[in-house]
């Protein structure tokens, strides 16, 4: 159980186009997603927590016109990068979990490069 | 503002022995600490979660200890394996909304 899958696992565009980041719970119902970039041997830097039906809380320095969460249901988040820009090209992970506090479960992450 | 370090960027061992992975933090008191496996270009896998009051947890080949005076956990593989190559990424509670702040991780390599 605890399944959570990331769609697409890699995206290529052009500068200045928007890309979207499906996440979903397959077999529990998540009130908590988190987004998350990672860098190459970096770790895992949180952009923004969302809870279903509420407005998504950002990190600092995220900018949150340019990365939108939607968390419309408690099997759904997206992420959107909107106008990206080759400095954007990153692996997006994201996680969610039934209850804030819980155990987080991983999506496989997306590839984003941009061209 | 929190701090979290995972010693060794790399550690390789022999088949068979125990891999023994560091995390310590500073500037904070978690709740809980967790720790996950990584592999390269995936999400990571939920392995174990330790509370402030635990001092160990095991599940099968794996141990974990957390010292709330030291700052520390210490992540241990016993009978280690080749598929237990992998990166192992210890995470903090963020205090905020269950959030979690991971450390670097390290990239554990088991030779046959």
């Amino acid at each position: 159980g605890a399944v959570v899958s990331q769609h697409p696992s890699r995206v290529i565009c052009k500068s200045g186009t928007s890309v979207k980041i499906e996440c979903r719970s397959l077999d529990f119902q998540a009130t908590t997603m988190f987004w998350y970039r990672q860098f190459p041997k970096q770790s895992l830097m949180l952009m923004a927590t969302s809870n279903e039906g509420s407005k998504a809380t950002y990190e600092q320095g995220v900018e949150k016109d340019k990365f939108l969460i939607n968390h419309a249901s408690l099997t759904l988040s997206t992420l959107t990068v909107t106008s990206a820009h080759p400095e954007d090209s990153s692996f997006y992970i994201c996680s969610a979990s039934r209850v804030s506090w819980d155990i987080q479960y991983f999506g496989a992450g997306t590839r984003l490069s941009v061209l | 503002s929190q701090k979290i370090e995972q010693n060794s960027e790399a550690l390789n061992i022999q088949e068979g022995k125990t891999a023994t992975l560091t995390c310590n933090y500073t500037n904070y008191s978690p709740a809980y600490l967790q720790w996950y496996r990584q592999d390269p270009g995936r999400g990571p896998v939920f392995l174990l979660l330790i509370r402030e009051n635990e001092k160990e947890k095991r599940k099968e080949r794996l141990k974990v200890t957390f010292d709330t005076t030291l700052k520390q956990s210490l992540f241990h593989i016993t009978a280690s394996q080749p598929a237990d190559s992998a990166t192992y990424l210890c995470a903090l509670d963020g205090g905020s909304q269950g959030n979690l702040i991971f450390g670097k991780g390290t990239k554990l390599s088991v030779k046959p």
